[in-house]
């Protein structure tokens, strides 16, 4: 069955950077697009970016350009998502999420979600 | 991108139905058949009940539709149950090759 698993909750001061994985398994790695979607506490979804985890490219919302970079490992099937000088309302929990193969931007699997608390 | 605009809250009670609307613009919601549907209950991760508009997923109940009318999608649940009670998002494909979410709605059970 399709899995996505993420990388443990992370606690970063104001400025840092963090790295959140998210490992795939129950099928073809390189067949399907993978997105990330963030929620801070009590508030919405919002789509963050998606990388083709085939050839590796990769496409962010503009808000995120220049602060986040998502990559791929295909020889462990994982993806990763790096956000960089983080800042107190970066505090939010990050997901992964597979894009399904009909249509387009439908993610039909989600990882369980990484917290990330952004505090000094 | 703006997020696309959901009601705040839709209430009814077990058995009636209810819609929750997502609207957008021509740029996203209007300009292309990719809307999504998730339902997501506390604590948990999103789960896809509607893809393209009006498509269901194996396993989700017939009792959630999906339809659209120019730059607005609606999410039907007719029949409704105790466990239906969460919080619904739309999201759509947008003319920048991106994502957008709707700003969500609680579905509430009285």
């Amino acid at each position: 069955q399709v899995q996505l698993v993420q990388s443990a909750a992370e606690v970063k001061k104001p400025g840092a950077s963090v790295k959140v994985s998210c490992k795939a398994s129950g099928y073809i790695f390189t067949t399907y697009y993978m997105h990330w979607v963030r929620q801070a506490p009590g508030q919405g979804l919002e789509w963050m970016g998606i990388i083709n985890p085939g050839g590796g490219s990769t496409t962010y919302t503009q808000k995120f350009q220049g602060r986040v970079t998502m990559t791929r490992d295909t020889s462990t099937s994982t993806v990763y998502m790096e956000v960089s000088s983080l800042r107190s309302d970066d505090t939010a929990v990050y997901y992964c999420a597979r894009e399904a193969l009909e249509g387009r931007y439908n993610f039909d699997h989600w990882g369980q979600g990484t917290l990330v608390t952004v505090s000094s | 991108q703006s997020a696309l605009t959901q009601p705040a809250s839709v209430s009814g009670s077990p058995g009636q139905s209810i819609t929750v609307s997502c609207t957008g613009t021509s740029s996203d919601v209007g300009g292309y058949n990719y809307v999504s549907w998730y339902q997501q209950h506390p604590g948990k991760a999103p789960k896809l009940m509607i893809y393209d508009v009006s498509n269901r997923p194996s396993g989700v109940s017939n009792r959630f539709s999906g339809s659209k009318s120019g730059n607005t999608a609606s999410l039907t649940i007719s029949g409704l149950q105790a466990e239906d009670e969460a919080d619904y998002y739309c999201s759509s494909y947008t003319s920048s090759s991106t994502g957008v979410f709707g700003t969500g709605t609680k579905v509430i059970v009285l």
